[in-house]
């Protein structure tokens, strides 16, 4: 099956520094990466669609100067948290869909990075 | 932003009873997906129905939908403590929001031994 994977799985930093979370497709391809993030007890919420070799698309009221995001390559996605302040800590997951099932609507998630600013 | 709601918000349940889980949405839809999450945890795909379809079975789950109504239900039958998890419905629209999934606000589900 399809797995995505996250690095790191959980982070701890401090207020003010930038944390980088990585996003890979393992046995597949990815032209589309999706990013979330999950506050305690809620859903998920869309952050950002990440497009291979193209600008990331943002969701209204999601600051892409904060929320970098780098899709380099077709397994690669990365999210990095700039200036990281105590309100961003919140659980991260990506997903990505599979460039050869596009028809199947198959969108597979990673594990989730759980991110704590102190 | 969120498509739906999701009700109830959290069910606890018996083992072996059944639990239903439903949600509403928003926009017309491609198709409605419902999801697991273990505490903490990613996210386990459970089913997908097509805007086409109006009912699905996969082992102990069925899932209805009625696109008049904007409306789905997930159905778990005899249920066990491990199917204790958040399950989250989320809708995939047609052009401009196709490419994006959409999650409901979840029903926390207990099952007690």
């Amino acid at each position: 099956g399809a797995v995505v994977s996250q690095h790191p799985s959980w982070v701890i930093c401090k207020s003010g520094t930038s944390v980088k979370i990585e996003c890979r497709s393992l046995d597949f391809q990815a032209t589309t990466m999706f990013w979330y993030r999950q506050f305690p007890k809620q859903s998920l919420m869309l952050m950002a669609t990440s497009n291979e070799g193209s600008k990331a698309t943002y969701e209204q009221g999601v600051e892409k100067d904060k929320f970098l995001i780098n899709h380099a390559s077709l397994t690669l996605s990365t999210l990095t948290v700039t200036s990281a302040h105590p309100e961003d800590s919140s659980f991260y997951i990506c997903s990505a869909r599979d460039m050869e099932r596009e028809y199947y609507n198959e969108q597979f998630f990673g594990p989730g990075t759980r991110l704590t600013v102190l | 932003s969120q498509q739906g709601e999701e009700d109830p918000q959290a069910l606890s349940i018996q083992e072996g009873e059944n639990a239903t889980m439903n949600c509403s949405y928003k926009t017309s839809i491609n198709n409605l997906q419902w999801y697991r999450q273990n505490s903490g945890r990613g996210l386990v795909h459970l089913i997908l129905i097509r805007s086409n379809e109006r009912e699905k079975h996969s082992g102990r789950l069925r899932v209805t939908l009625d696109t008049s109504k904007k409306s789905s239900s997930l159905l778990i039958t005899a249920s066990r403590a491990a199917d204790t998890a958040s399950y989250f419905c989320a809708t995939r629209g047609f052009s401009g929001g196709y490419n994006k999934l959409i999650f409901g606000a979840g029903t926390r589900l207990a099952v007690h031994p």
